[in-house]
């Protein structure tokens, strides 16, 4: 059964930084395409990044290229999005995604973790 | 980047009522597109993908139909469970951007 528990939420001061975490279990991260998602409260879905299943490729929303880096530890099968320079608007409840091939032509976001809860206070 | 805009923001129905949901994308998008329902506190669960297709376990009331630029998610005899904020997403380039969602309420 695909799992995937994300961890490392929090309240941090703006401009400060903090790491995510989403382990996975079920199947092994370094072969899967995976994407951060976020949602600020009362507000709609956000994509945020993205890491290829083969090549690492990353991908990033505009609103937190520069600032936020998408990575995986396929020791750990965990995967990270390090956040830095952090803004009030970066607060949302932050969720990992496995994307799925299912040969249509593209990744979609079948298996989604539970969220975590991060707040910028300013 | 890729605009999608979803209509309506929300829509009130009743058990057993038949709704439409519908997303234009502002370029092609090879019918790369996905349906999200989430229900408050959960996260979102895929429904459909390239634009047609159910994923495995969604109910057959559900629904995606393509055409050009336009997409549409319905939702036939609405069950009590359906009520959620649906969904959609462009999975044709990066950024994958979503509609702004439709609030599915009880009548």
């Amino acid at each position: 059964e695909v799992q995937l528990l994300e961890s490392g939420g929090g309240l941090v001061q703006r401009g400060g930084s903090l790491r995510l975490s989403c382990e996975a279990s079920g199947f092994t991260l370094s072969n899967s395409a995976m994407t951060w998602v976020r949602q600020a409260p009362g507000k709609g879905l956000e994509w945020v990044s993205f890491i290829s299943d083969i090549t690492d490729n990353t991908y990033y929303a505009d609103s937190v290229k520069g600032r936020f880096t998408i990575s995986r530890d396929s020791s750990k099968n965990t995967l990270y999005l390090q956040m830095n320079s952090l803004r009030a608007e970066d607060t949302a409840v932050y969720y990992c995604a496995r994307n799925v091939d299912y040969g249509l032509g593209s990744y979609y976001m079948a298996y989604w973790g539970q969220g975590a809860l991060v707040t910028v206070s300013s | 980047d890729i605009q999608m805009t979803q209509s309506p923001s929300s829509v009130s129905a009743s058990v057993g009522d038949s709704v439409t949901i519908t997303c234009r994308a502002n370029q092609g998008i090879r019918n790369w597109l996905a349906w999200f329902q989430q229900k408050p506190g959960e996260a979102p669960k895929l429904l459909i993908y390239g634009a047609t297709t159910l994923q495995s376990g969604v109910p057959s009331r559900f629904s995606g139909s393509a055409s050009g630029t336009d997409f549409t998610l319905t939702i036939s005899s609405l069950q009590p469970e359906d009520f959620a904020t649906y969904y959609c997403q462009q999975a044709y380039s990066f950024p994958c951007t979503f509609g702004l969602g439709t609030r599915l309420e009880i009548q």
